[in-house]
């Protein structure tokens, strides 16, 4: 059974970066894909970007390009999601989760998640 | 971008209620369509994938129908720990996605 846990809560000036970590255990992993997603206090959930080997590097949202950028490590089943130019704007839980894909019936799905980071962008 | 709206926004129904939320995808999505619960404070989880397979673990009175550009999630006996924000999610565009903007469930 995967498990996905990602590192603390951060705090951070408007103007600076952020970098999550999502760790992935208890499993196997042929293809580690991994999504991001945040939901702003009060908000619901937002799509930023993922990483999916047989698609290549990082695609994100358009919302987000130029400032995020997710990447992982298969050796040590760890990914990262670094946003920049942080503002006030980017208050939010930041979740990962894993990028799965259904064989047999030809689609992919996001489970399991982690437990969420939450990044506080304040002056 | 493929938008989703989901419908209604929230909601207010009774232990033991049949419910009914749905999403509407801005262009065909096939059957790549996955619906989420989300409860205050946690992480969302999987309930239905491909519009209408349940996940494992995931309780019968949870169904998923719809292909295209319409799609329902029912469930049919509301139980207290239903109460919570439903999500709909397009898998179609895979690396990109989507979510709905939710459906909040409350007690009436």
């Amino acid at each position: 059974q995967v498990q996905l846990v990602q590192s603390g809560a951060e705090v951070k000036k408007p103007g600076s970066s952020v970098k999550v970590s999502c760790k992935a255990s208890g499993g196997t992993f042929t293809n580690f894909a991994i999504t991001w997603v945040r939901q702003a206090p009060g908000q619901g959930l937002e799509w930023m970007g993922g990483i999916i080997p047989i698609f290549g590097p990082g695609n994100y949202a358009q919302k987000f390009q130029g400032r995020v950028t997710i990447t992982a490590d298969e050796s040590t089943h760890t990914a990262y999601m670094e946003l920049s130019s942080l503002r006030s704007e980017d208050t939010a839980v930041y979740y990962c989760a894993t990028v799965t894909y259904g064989r047999a019936i030809g689609t992919w799905w996001f489970d399991p998640w982690g437990q969420g980071t939450l990044v506080t962008v304040s002056s | 971008d493929i938008q989703l709206t989901q419908s209604p926004s929230s909601l207010s129904a009774s232990v033991g209620d049949r419910v009914t939320i749905t999403c509407r995808a801005s262009q065909s999505i096939s059957s790549h369509l996955n619906w989420y619960q989300q409860k205050p404070g946690k992480a969302p989880q999987l309930l239905i994938y491909a519009a209408s397979s349940l996940q494992t673990g995931v309780p019968s009175r949870f169904s998923g129908t719809g292909s295209g550009t319409d799609f329902t999630l029912t469930i049919s006996s509301l139980q207290p720990e239903d109460f919570a924000t439903y999500y709909c999610q397009q898998s179609y565009s895979i690396p990109m996605s989507t979510f709905g903007q939710g459906t909040k469930l409350e007690i009436k």
